[in-house]
């Protein structure tokens, strides 16, 4: 069965980076792309951008253009999401997910919280 | 890229059918048959209940329907559960190559 499985929790001081893992599992990772996607607490979701796992190709949304990395490791099936410059309103739970050219996020990580604390 | 607009808040009584919106532009919702929905429960990852407008993913109950017209997308439950309370998001494909959520609904079953 397919499983995005993220890395843990983290506590990041202000001005630091984070970089979060999205291990896939139970279909081929270079056929879909990778979505990533944010929530602070007790608020929305917020897409933050897409990488497409085959091929590289890569958009992120521009409210975090040039603070936003996104990578893949086909070798190990994962994708990575780093955030550099973390301020306290980047403290939230991130998500990967899976998805095609549609805004079908079929199946989702189980989110890593990220404070942002000093 | 602005959030979608949906109403913070929609009500119902078991049984009964709720409908919520998703307004967005051209450029997002009206421009493409690319509209989804996702239900979120407190603490839980969302889940995808309808995609490409109006189908439903295998498993998702029938109780769900979702439509379009013009730059406005829009989400019905049919005969309300007290399981179906819970949070609901739009998201759309944008003609910037970018995806876009709805700022969020909660349903609250009275």
């Amino acid at each position: 069965q397919v499983q995005l499985v993220q890395s843990g929790a983290e506590v990041e001081k202000p001005g630091a980076s984070v970089k979060v893992s999205c291990k896939t599992s139970g279909y081929t990772f270079t056929t879909w792309n990778i979505h990533w996607a944010r929530q602070a607490p007790g608020q929305g979701l917020e897409w933050m951008g897409w990488i497409n796992a085959g091929s590289g190709h890569r958009k992120s949304s521009q409210n975090f253009q040039g603070r936003v990395t996104l990578t893949t490791d086909t070798s190990a099936s994962t994708a990575y999401m780093e955030v550099i410059s973390l301020t306290y309103e980047d403290t939230a739970v991130y998500y990967c997910m899976r998805g095609g050219l549609t805004a079908a996020f079929d199946y989702w990580g189980q989110g890593t919280l990220i404070t942002v604390s000093s | 890229q602005s959030a979608l607009t949906q109403p913070a808040s929609v009500s119902g009584s078991p049984g009964q059918s709720i409908t919520i919106s998703c307004t967005g532009t051209s450029s997002d919702v009206g421009g493409y048959n690319y509209v989804s929905w996702h239900q979120q429960f407190p603490g839980k990852a969302p889940k995808l209940i309808i995609y490409d407008v109006n189908s439903r993913p295998s498993g998702v109950s029938h109780r769900f329907s979702g439509s379009k017209s013009g730059n406005t997308a829009s989400l019905t439950i049919s005969g309300l559960q007290p399981e179906d309370e819970a949070d609901y998001y739009c998201t759309s494909y944008t003609s910037s190559v970018t995806y876009v959520f709805g700022t969020g609904t909660k349903v609250t079953v009275l």
